[in-house]
C-alpha cells in the first residue's frame, strides 16, 4: 500500500493568514494526489484533484503544488469556514489511501 | 445537481452482515461514465476506502476487506449498494458513498459525497 503522511498534524492559524499543508507518499505517485476539506460532522469536500487543478466551485485562496513523493496545500486569506480537517489522497494505485489529517484550528 | 443519501441499518450485531444504499438523485447512475465508491471513518479517525463499482459494472476492494465486502449497482432504482459480512466492532464507522470522476487526462477523484451514515457494531 502507498503511505500517505501529513504535516504537520495540527496547526493553528488566525482569518486572514496563510497556511501550507504537506502531504508525503512513501512512493513516487506523479500528480495523482487530491485534497478534501473536511468541516466537523459534515462529509469531505473535493478541494484540488491531479496535484493542482482546483475544482470547480471552490475559492480560488486553495491551490496545490507537488508531484512525485512531495505535495502541498496552500490556502492564503483563511476564512471561518477554513478551520477543519485536511487530507490528501493518491489515486496512483488501489488500494486508495488518505494521509492522517491535518487539523487547522483559530489561534 | 448530483445528491447522494446513504440509509440502512445503523445498529448491526457483531458476526452479522452490514447493508446499506445508496440513493442517487439529480442524475443518472448509469450515465456520464461515472463510478462509485464507499469510503468509511470511524469515530474520531481518518478515512478508508472499501471499494469502487466502475461503470462497466466491476469492482475493485480494499484488500483488507475483499473477503467480507460487495458492491453492487441497480440501475432500475438508480442506487449502489454496500454489503459487508462477518462486522466486528471495529467496523464501527460514519460510512459514506461517494461519486468517482475522471478528467480527460485520466485523474479521478471523488467528487460527490453522501452525509454519511453512523452504523455501530454492538450486542
Amino acid at each position: 500500500d502507498i503511505q500517505m503522511t501529513q504535516s504537520p498534524s495540527s496547526l493553528s492559524a488566525s482569518v486572514g493568514d496563510r497556511v501550507t499543508v504537506t502531504c508525503r507518499a512513501s512512493q513516487r505517485i506523479a500528480t495523482y494526489l487530491n485534497w478534501y476539506r473536511q468541516k466537523p460532522g459534515e462529509a469531505p469536500k473535493l478541494l484540488i484533484y491531479a496535484a493542482s487543478s482546483l475544482q470547480s466551485g471552490v475559492p480560488s485562496r486553495f491551490s496545490g503544488s507537488g508531484s512525485g513523493t512531495e505535495f502541498t496545500l496552500t490556502i492564503t486569506s483563511l476564512q471561518p469556514e477554513d478551520f477543519a480537517t485536511y487530507y490528501c489522497q493518491q489515486s496512483y494505485g488501489t488500494p486508495i489511501t488518505f494521509g492522517q489529517g491535518t487539523r487547522l484550528e483559530i489561534k | 445537481q448530483v445528491q447522494l443519501q446513504e440509509s440502512g441499518s445503523g445498529l448491526v450485531k457483531p458476526s452479522q452482515t452490514l447493508s446499506l444504499t445508496c440513493a442517487v438523485s439529480g442524475g443518472s447512475i448509469s450515465g456520464g461514465g461515472y463510478s462509485w465508491s464507499w469510503i468509511r471513518q470511524p469515530p474520531g479517525k481518518g478515512l478508508e476506502w472499501i471499494g469502487f463499482i466502475y461503470h462497466s459494472g466491476s469492482t475493485h476492494y480494499h484488500p483488507s476487506l475483499k473477503s467480507r465486502v460487495s458492491i453492487s449497482v441497480d440501475n432500475s432504482k438508480n442506487q449502489f449498494s454496500l454489503n459487508l459480512s462477518s462486522v466486528t466492532a471495529a467496523d464501527t464507522a460514519v460510512y459514506y458513498c461517494v461519486r468517482v470522476a475522471t478528467d480527460s487526462r485520466s485523474y479521478y477523484f471523488m467528487d460527490v459525497w453522501g452525509k454519511g451514515t453512523t452504523v455501530t457494531v454492538s450486542s
